[in-house]
Order: C-alpha cells, then sequence, then structure tokens
C-alpha cells in the first residue's frame, strides 16, 4: 500500500523545539515534493510548508504563521521529509499532516494519518 | 483576517444538488489558483476530492464536480448522499509557493 506516514509527535514546552519526520512507503520522495498542513482541535486546515525535489533545488516556502521558526527539509537516501519547529508556542497545537503534491497535475494525491503535537506547560 | 473565503454551513436535501464556493478577500480565483477541494470527516485526514480546478481524484464519485464560477473556484454535489455530510476545505495557490486554505465548509444533509 501506498501510503505516507509520520512520527515524532508529541508534548513540548513553550519555546521549545521539536522534529517531526514523514517517510513514504511504497512511494519515492526524492521526486516528490512534500508539503506540511496543521488542524488544531475543532479547527480548519492550514497550509504551513513545503519542499520541492532536487531538481526544483529543494525550494522552500513557508506560511508567515510559522516562517523563521519552522524548517523544511528532505533527506532522500531515507526517503523522510521532515518538519523542525522551534520556537514553539501554544498556538502550533495540532495534528500536523504530511502531503504529496504531484506538481506535474497540482494534485494533492497522498495524505499521511497525521502526528499529534501538544505545546503545553 | 480570512484571505480565502468558504461558506460556513450548507445544507442539502438528500437527492438534492448544492454547490460550495471558495473565494479571495481581495480578486479572483483563476485556473492559475490550481482550486482543489478537500473532504474531512472527524479524527480522519483530508481526502482529495477535486485538483486543479475540475479533475476529480481517483475514486471519487462522479456526483463531484469543480469548476470556476464568476470568481470564485465552487464544488458541486449533485445527488447529495447521506455519507456526504462533512467537512469540505478548498485550498488555493497564491504564487511565490504559497498555499492557502479556506475555512472550511460544515455540510448538512437533512
Amino acid at each position: 500500500e501506498v501510503q505516507l506516514v509520520e512520527s515524532g509527535g508529541g508534548l513540548v514546552q513553550p519555546g521549545g523545539s521539536l522534529k517531526v519526520s514523514c517517510v513514504g512507503s511504497g512511494l519515492t520522495l526524492s521526486g516528490s515534493a512534500i508539503h506540511w498542513v496543521r488542524q488544531a482541535s475543532g479547527k480548519g486546515l492550514e497550509w504551513v510548508g513545503r519542499i520541492r525535489t532536487r531538481n526544483k533545488k529543494f525550494e522552500t516556502a513557508y506560511a508567515a504563521s510559522v516562517k523563521g521558526r519552522f524548517t523544511i527539509s528532505k533527506d532522500d537516501s531515507k526517503n523522510t521529509a521532515y518538519l523542525q519547529m522551534n520556537s514553539l508556542k501554544t498556538e502550533d497545537t495540532a495534528v500536523y499532516y504530511c502531503t504529496r503534491l504531484k506538481e506535474v497535475e497540482q494534485n494533492f494525491d497522498y495524505w499521511g494519518q497525521g502526528t499529534l503535537v501538544t505545546v503545553s506547560s | 483576517q480570512t484571505v480565502v473565503t468558504q461558506e460556513p454551513s450548507l445544507s442539502v436535501s438528500p437527492g438534492g444538488t448544492v454547490t460550495l464556493t471558495c473565494g479571495l478577500r481581495t480578486g479572483s480565483v483563476t485556473t492559475s489558483s490550481y482550486a482543489s477541494w478537500y473532504q474531512q470527516t472527524p479524527g480522519q485526514a483530508p481526502r482529495t476530492l477535486i485538483y486543479n480546478t475540475n479533475i476529480r481524484s481517483s475514486g471519487v464519485p462522479d456526483r463531484f464536480s469543480g469548476s470556476i464560477l464568476g470568481n470564485r473556484a465552487a464544488l458541486t454535489i449533485t445527488g447529495a448522499q447521506a455519507d456526504d455530510e462533512s467537512d469540505y476545505f478548498c485550498l488555493l495557490f497564491m504564487g511565490s509557493g504559497i498555499w492557502v486554505f479556506g475555512g472550511g465548509t460544515k455540510l448538512t444533509v437533512l
């Protein structure tokens, strides 16, 4: 089965850091742009950011709400994308999803099941 | 402030037709917005219904269709069924690598 699997969520104090991962299973991430989307409990979806492929120089882009605090990276040798979150705030508490954008179609065709990040003292 | 706007809630009768829309606080949605639509039930990951304005994702029933209506993107459900009751989100490309979700529409089938 083709899927994306997130891991690494957990409880972190305000001001702290956390790194979550997104592994492709049956899906090669080296040819994929990976986006991160989050959802606070009872709220809507929020686009967080993305990283493109090696051919696109691993270009990144971020939502204004996380720019300067979050960093997205990829390790093609591990078929894994990462979301490094620093200077975390209570409002960053959410389920974080990774999703693959098939850029030639502009199609977010695969989604992970999400990992919960809780920022609380 | 909400940049991408959706109706907060809509209702439709079983077998009826409903159109959800997705607009910009300023400006128009065009094909270059690459509008996509997602269905989400509580506790589940989003499910892609429509991408690139009007292309149905694999396995999505043909009662779901996407279009541009005036200056907004639209998702039309024709012949609504009980299990279409869900939250629906649109996503627009804003340029410079930035994407923005709408606030979502809660659809009730009754």
